[in-house]
């Protein structure tokens, strides 16, 4: 079965640098999450989309910003970055609010 | 403000042993109910689900219980395994239109040979 696929799957950067996170979801979901999950954390939401419209904002940073495209893959960009922001980064979907499903996640550090 | 936590930040187990992993919710009105699994560097593996209108769902080798009253759920192990070592997260989904999951602590389960 398709699951929610992520990428790249590891990213380096440098502070102050940009980043694009990208996430496939499950074909006929209609709605994706992006989590954040820091060392020994719980994930973290930062902000949702269903049918391609925000529909959700959690604790996302000003720095950061998303969009889902019209063929449901949606990014995750980050500008400014800084070194509080290495993380886990995941995207799930699901539909109807329920089947969630996570990715195996971006892991990003900034140096 | 919604949360949802866990009892334990770590618990050991023998292998072969029963596990029993307990998360508190704070949102009444949360409706569904996630345990995941996360394996060091890994997405988190769903478990088991269950939805505020059951009390109790089984899976293979795993249970989930739901005590609303209490707003508690605990998922149960049978017969843990050397491969069931890993951070076990509960969600839970905000009642309603509200669909992000909010994620409790996690617990390390250990199991010892």
């Amino acid at each position: 079965a398709a699951g929610v696929i992520q990428s790249p799957r590891h990213l380096i950067k440098e502070k102050r640098e940009t980043a694009t996170l990208k996430c496939y979801p499950i074909p006929r979901h209609d709605t994706v999450y992006w989590y954040q999950q820091g060392p020994g954390q719980d994930p973290q939401f930062l902000i949702s989309f269903y049918e391609k419209m925000q529909s959700d904002k959690g604790s996302i940073p000003d720095r950061f910003s998303a969009q889902q495209f019209s063929d449901y893959h949606s990014e995750l960009n980050m500008s400014s970055l800084e070194l509080g922001d290495s993380a886990l980064y995941f995207c799930a979907s699901s539909f109807a609010n329920y089947g969630y499903t996570f990715g195996s996640g971006t892991r990003l550090t900034v140096v | 403000g919604e949360s949802v936590g866990l009892h334990l930040p770590t618990l050991s187990v023998q292998e072969g042993d029963n596990s029993i992993i307990n998360c508190a919710y704070s949102n009444s009105a949360s409706d569904y109910f996630i345990w995941y699994k996360q394996e060091s560097g890994k997405g988190p593996q769903f478990i088991i689900d269950i939805r505020s209108n059951m009390d109790k769902r089984q899976g293979q080798r795993v249970t989930v219980l739901l005590n609303k009253t209490v707003k508690h759920l605990s998922l149960q192990i049978a017969a843990t395994q050397p491969g069931d070592s890993a951070v076990y997260f509960c969600a839970a989904k905000g009642g309603g239109s509200q669909g992000n999951l909010i994620f409790g602590k996690g617990t390390k389960l250990s199991v010892k040979p």
